[in-house]
């Protein structure tokens, strides 16, 4: 079973727009970790934001913000006023507590803003 | 800033051909990993390690084997190259804690013909 979706391959979101990228995981873990990579052409993988599963308040890093709902298994990443620069593969990643530090990732949501 | 480096971005190789793909950081991390990159796929990993000489399998192992000789530098080895390996592959390094993300390197686009 997948461990992580992203249900949006594709989305376009108009310039200094915010626009939400979902994720949603499966876990029977109570202590894990929740990351958002953003890939660009170039493709490296760039770390953007990430969360604990006990950490009470959502993450945030810049215009990057991301919306844990603990009971829903969802860690959408909200990216505010976006910009053309922003247009990349996006990638949500999970690691379990007993994963050996190994990331899941999800198939990711290629992002595209429009000027 | 922590870098990691791979030896090629790109890479065209013969079927059946031995391949290494090396990856070197420079951070002192303990672990590192070697994923591959497929189109509606994500990244799965391959191998990864978390000390010298040490390694597990990943998710896609077959077909891959790996060396860790010293804490800095990770090896890919494809034993005979087939035309399914055709791929982006990316290495990764991170410390060990729950919250420590991982760094990754540039990527080597592979293609075997």
């Amino acid at each position: 079973a997948q461990k992580i979706t992203q249900t949006q391959p594709g989305m376009f979101v108009q310039e200094k727009e915010a626009v939400t990228l979902d994720c949603t995981y499966d876990t029977s873990d109570q202590s894990y970790g929740l990351f958002w990579y953003k890939q660009p052409s170039s493709g490296e993988m760039i770390f953007l934001i990430y969360q604990g599963s006990y950490d009470e308040q959502n993450a945030t890093e810049g215009r990057y913000s991301l919306n844990f709902q603990k009971a829903r298994k969802s860690a959408n990443l909200v990216i505010s006023a976006s910009q053309l620069g922003d247009s990349a593969m996006y990638f949500c990643a999970m690691r379990e507590q007993d994963s050996s530090y190994k990331l899941i990732f999800g198939s990711g949501t290629r992002l595209l803003v429009r000027p | 800033d922590v870098k990691v480096t791979q030896s090629s971005r790109y890479l065209v190789k013969r079927t059946g051909e031995k391949v290494f793909l090396e990856c070197v950081q420079d951070m002192d991390h303990e672990n590192m990993f070697w994923y591959r990159q497929d189109p509606g796929l994500g990244l799965r990993l391959i191998y990864f390690s978390y000390d010298v000489k040490m390694k597990e399998k990943g998710d896609i192992p077959e077909g891959y084997s790996v060396s860790r000789e010293k804490k800095e530098r990770f090896s890919l080895i494809l034993e005979s190259a087939s035309t399914n390996q055709t791929s982006m592959y990316l290495c990764a390094s991170s410390l060990t804690g729950s919250g420590d993300e991982q760094y990754f390197g540039p990527g080597t686009r592979l293609t075997v013909t």
